[in-house]
């Protein structure tokens, strides 16, 4: 039973658009939102993130959304950038410092 | 540097032998967690270790895996045994314990190969 769903593998955009990345989770529990990026061969970066108690927290060009009654998330990130092509992963916990439960993560591919 | 450091970066191993992946995290890092991520999925979390207190071992697949944490700083992920379905990246990832919302940050992971 996956808790976070990120249900799109894959997004094509052009380089200046908007992507807009989506996360959804089921355990009402959750608290505390993140965003990490892929590389390759690298580890997740850690990008962005979003407590409950707030619906956007906005980081340059990324910005995180957050609808509680939806038990949704999303990643805006604007203008694309061709560098921003990754794979990023929603991730969620529910307090303190427990362990981050993921999503299978989308693929962004920023077209110039 | 100043990240989360692991290694080897690439393991290739036969099936039924004992294989340790080291972690060195953040200095000042109490927390300190290890993942897998297998072809085509998610981060699956293994163990987390949180200071002093006992490890949450609620996320290691079977006995034949362990870790330890020496000194509350570098940790060691043991599989004995291996199989074939233990082939994955085995990440590490460290943060703050300040009772606040503090990021995880991951070092980039060993590559494990069993043949």
């Amino acid at each position: 039973d996956q808790q976070v769903k990120q249900n799109s593998p894959s997004l094509s955009v052009q380089e200046g658009r908007i992507s807009i990345l989506n996360c959804d989770y089921t355990n009402s529990m959750f608290d505390y939102f993140l965003w990490y990026k892929k590389y390759p061969a690298e580890g997740p970066t850690f990008l962005i993130s979003i407590s409950s108690i707030k619906d956007k927290n906005e980081d340059g060009r990324f910005t995180v959304f957050l609808n509680k009654s939806a038990k949704h998330l999303s990643l805006h990130i604007v203008p694309s950038q061709p560098g921003d092509s990754a794979v990023y992963f929603c991730a969620a916990r529910d307090s303190g410092n427990t362990p981050l439960v993921f999503g299978k993560g989308t693929r962004l591919s920023v077209i110039a | 540097g100043a990240g989360v450091s692991q290694s080897p970066s690439n393991k290739v191993t036969e099936k039924g032998k004992d294989v340790e992946l080291r972690c060195d995290p953040i200095s000042g890092h109490t927390a300190l967690y290890w993942y897998r991520q297998s072809l085509g999925q998610g981060l699956e979390f293994l163990i987390y270790f949180q200071g002093n207190s006992a490890p949450d071992k609620s996320g290691l697949p079977s006995d034949r895996f362990s870790a330890e944490r020496t000194g509350g700083s570098v940790s060691t992920l043991t599989i004995q045994r291996t199989q074939q379905e233990d082939s994955a990246v085995y990440l590490c990832a460290s943060s703050l314990q300040d009772g606040g919302n503090q990021p995880q940050h991951f070092g980039d992971g060993t590559r494990l190969s069993i043949l």
